[in-house]
C-alpha cells in the first residue's frame, strides 16, 4: 500500500493565483485532514471529512476550500493564494471507523508552498 | 483550554546517551489520547505511540519508552543509547474525546540532534 499520498511536493506560487493541493489514500480511511505546519510550530488543523460528501472547518480555514468526492481524495484547494499561506502542507487519514477522536492519524510527506 | 507543551526547543546530545523529550498537556476532558510523532529532516511525519488516558502503564519499544503520569499531566519519551539515526523533531500531540473537532492539538515539537 502507498498510504497518504501528496503531489506536488514543492510548489511557488505567485500572490494572487490559485492552485489544488491532491491528497490521495489507498488505506480505505473514513476520516480525512488538511494540516498547515508553519516554521518551528506545530500542525495546525485547516479541514477535515469524516466521508464522502461531508467536510468541515478546522482551526484555520479561511483562504483554503476542500470537497471529499470520493473515500481516496480529498484536495485541498487554495484561492486568491497570500504570502501568509507559505507553509508546509500536511494531508492525513484515520480509520474512522469507531466514529470517535483519538483515532492514529497516518500522514502524507507534504507539500511545501512557497507564495511570492 | 486544550493545549500540549514541548518546553524543550533542542536538546544536543552525544550518541549513545540518554536523552528525555518532555510532554506536558491541559485538557478538560477526562477521556483523551496522547501521540508521539517523528518528523526527521526528509520531513515526514513518522507516527510513534499512542496512549489513552485510562491506560497509565508505561511503553517500551526498542530503544523507546513513554513514561505517562496523568498526576502531573506528562507523557514524556526516553530514547535510550541514542544513535544519529533519531536525530529529528519530535511531536506530542493530544486528541481531546469531547471536545477536538477530531484534529489533533500538537506541541511545537523539540528538536533532537545526536552528534555522533
Amino acid at each position: 500500500n502507498a498510504g497518504v499520498t501528496q503531489t506536488p511536493k514543492f510548489r511557488i506560487l505567485k500572490i494572487g493565483q490559485s492552485m489544488t493541493l491532491q491528497c490521495t489514500q489507498d488505506m480505505n480511511h473514513n476520516y480525512m485532514y488538511w494540516y498547515r505546519q508553519d516554521p518551528g510550530m506545530g500542525l495546525k488543523l485547516i479541514y477535515y471529512s469524516v466521508g464522502a460528501g461531508i467536510t468541515d472547518k478546522g482551526e484555520v480555514p479561511n483562504g483554503y476550500n476542500v470537497s471529499r468526492s470520493t473515500t481516496e481524495d480529498f484536495p485541498l484547494r487554495l484561492e486568491l493564494a497570500a504570502p501568509s499561506q507559505t507553509s508546509v502542507y500536511f494531508c492525513a487519514s484515520s480509520r474512522g471507523t469507531s466514529g470517535a477522536p483519538g483515532e492514529t492519524q497516518y500522514f502524507g510527506p507534504g507539500t511545501r508552498l512557497l507564495v511570492l | 483550554a486544550q493545549k500540549v507543551t514541548q518546553a524543550q526547543t533542542e536538546i544536543s546530545v552525544v550518541e549513545k546517551e540518554d536523552v528525555t523529550l518532555d510532554c506536558v498537556y491541559e485538557t478538560r476532558d477526562t477521556t483523551y489520547y496522547l501521540f508521539w510523532y517523528k518528523q526527521p529532516p526528509s520531513g515526514e511525519l513518522v507516527f510513534l505511540i499512542r496512549r489513552n488516558s485510562f491506560d497509565e502503564q508505561n511503553e517500551i519499544s526498542g530503544r523507546y519508552s513513554w513514561n505517562f503520569q496523568k498526576s502531573t499531566s506528562s507523557f514524556n519519551f526516553t530514547i535510550t543509547a541514542s544513535q544519529v539515526v533519531d536525530s529529528a523533531v519530535y511531536f506530542c500531540a493530544l486528541s481531546p474525546y469531547m471536545d477536538s473537532n477530531y484534529q489533533l492539538i500538537w506541541g511545537a515539537g523539540t528538536k533532537l540532534i545526536i552528534k555522533p
